[in-house]
């Protein structure tokens, strides 16, 4: 089955700084790479999602690149801001299921 | 807006006892999941279903059983509770299609004592 490991564990950046967070997955024919964004005490939410067909793409600030020959895949926020501070996790599928990373905890400072 | 409601946001339950989690979705969707979060290990599936009275283990079923008698509810029992499962539990629901996105719920924060 899937197998996603993602890091760091834990991030802290000053605001206005750009974070980066990596997940790697194990399944080759994974084609589907969604992130969710829990902030404390709330529910996880998708936030954005990358399929195998595309490189790289955009939100506003958030970004995700794949690299399907390397089998890792990318969050990048730019412009960090205070409300970007949260619980970040990346996922892939497996036979009709979402497999999860272990999840970043980013903190933004003001 | 997709709404999924988990029966209780902090239950306390002592070893040995009998625990159901409930989870209700208002959306149709056929995909429910129970995941359990713990620092350190991400999400992790229990259990999931794909249509009224169907289970599939996830990756920890161990200690968990589920049951779905309708489309809309996905209940999840603690046979016999004990410490090691106090835990945050999340309940999802989805539609059928490929890639769809999960909806979570609040969460119940479980402490077996």
């Amino acid at each position: 089955g899937e197998n996603v490991e993602q890091h760091p564990s834990t991030l802290s950046v000053q605001e206005g700084d750009s974070a980066v967070i990596k997940c790697t997955y194990s399944d080759s024919a994974s084609n589907y790479f969604p992130w969710y964004k829990q902030e404390l005490g709330k529910r996880p939410q998708l936030i954005i999602d990358i399929r195998s067909n595309v490189g790289e793409k955009k939100d506003q600030r958030i970004a995700v690149t794949l690299n399907k020959t390397a089998k890792h895949f990318s969050l990048h926020i730019t412009e960090t801001q205070p409300e970007d501070s949260a619980v970040y996790f990346c996922a892939a599928p497996d036979a009709g299921k979402l497999i999860f990373g272990q999840g970043t905890t980013l903190q933004v400072k003001p | 807006d997709v709404k999924v409601t988990q029966s209780s946001r902090y239950l306390v339950k002592r070893t040995g006892e009998k625990v159901f989690l409930e989870c209700v979705q208002d959306m149709d969707h056929e995909n429910m999941f129970w995941y359990r979060q713990d620092p350190g290990l991400g999400l992790r599936l229990i259990y999931f279903s794909y249509d009224v009275k169907m289970k599939e283990k996830g990756d920890i079923p161990e200690g968990y059983s589920v049951s779905r008698e309708k489309k809309e509810r996905f209940s999840l029992i603690l046979e016999s509770a004990s410490t090691n499962q106090t835990s945050m539990y999340l309940c999802a629901s989805s539609y059928r299609g490929r890639h769809s996105p999960l909806h979570f719920g609040n969460g119940t924060r479980l402490t077996v004592t």
